[in-house]
């Protein structure tokens, strides 16, 4: 099945860093999508991108659409605590709402 | 509005022992799904619904199965449970005719150990 490949799987970063995260695929999507899970939770969705080389922000967090519609990268400046989750992209092709995952990146933050 | 709820929240089972977990979702979402999260492998989906009464197999069916009789509720049934279904069990529900149309709205999760 369509696979998507997140870098990195995991971070460890101190408070007040910015964090860059990505998501790539062989296929191509229409939407890309990036949640995000607090431990016990189950997955927020933090930003919707619906357009080729879209740029789009949700206050500290900045995710881009990349232009071969292949991929997706999601920023997070000046990093705090409650931060800390997994972070997941997800694909959307088409009209099948079926979204594909990737593996999910964990951030940890330490004060 | 509560949203997507699961029960139970954590279950122990025993190989063999069958189970059915319920999601219910007060959003009157058309589409309902349900994935399972294992360490290292993210979500994957187990089988979905476009609407009352039907049901479709995901990426991961086997040994499970659902039904939709009702808009607001999705069951996941285990009919004899194993070791190797030990997993956190999302529901989601999506609404294909809103203006959001692909945001999927997860529950807080069920925790199945099975022993």
């Amino acid at each position: 099945g369509q696979q998507l490949n997140q870098s990195p799987q995991s971070m460890f970063i101190q408070e007040g860093e910015d964090v860059s995260m990505n998501c790539t695929s062989s296929s191509i999507f229409n939407t890309w999508l990036w949640y995000k899970q607090d431990p016990g939770e189950g997955p927020v969705l933090l930003i919707a991108l619906y357009k080729a080389g879209e740029l789009t922000s949700n206050g500290r967090l900045t995710a881009q659409f990349g232009i071969t519609r292949k991929d997706s990268f999601l920023n997070i400046s000046a990093s705090i605590p409650s931060d800390v989750g997994i972070y997941f992209c997800a694909g959307l092709r088409g009209s099948n709402y079926k979204l594909t995952f990737g593996k999910g990146t964990l951030l940890t933050v330490n004060p | 509005n509560a949203g997507v709820t699961q029960t139970p929240k954590f279950r122990v089972l025993k190989t063999g022992q069958s189970m059915t977990l319920l999601c219910a979702q007060d959003m009157n979402h058309e589409y309902m799904y349900w994935y399972r999260q294992d360490p290292g492998m993210g979500l994957r989906l187990i089988h979905y619904s476009v609407g009352e009464g039907t049901t479709a197999k995901g990426e991961v069916p086997d040994g499970y199965n659902v039904s939709r009789l009702k808009k607001q509720n999705f069951l996941l049934g285990l009919e004899s449970a194993a070791p190797s279904q030990t997993s956190v069990y999302f529901c989601a529900s999506s609404d294909p005719g809103g203006l959001r149309q692909e945001t999927q709205y997860f529950g807080p999760g069920t925790r199945l150990l099975v022993l």
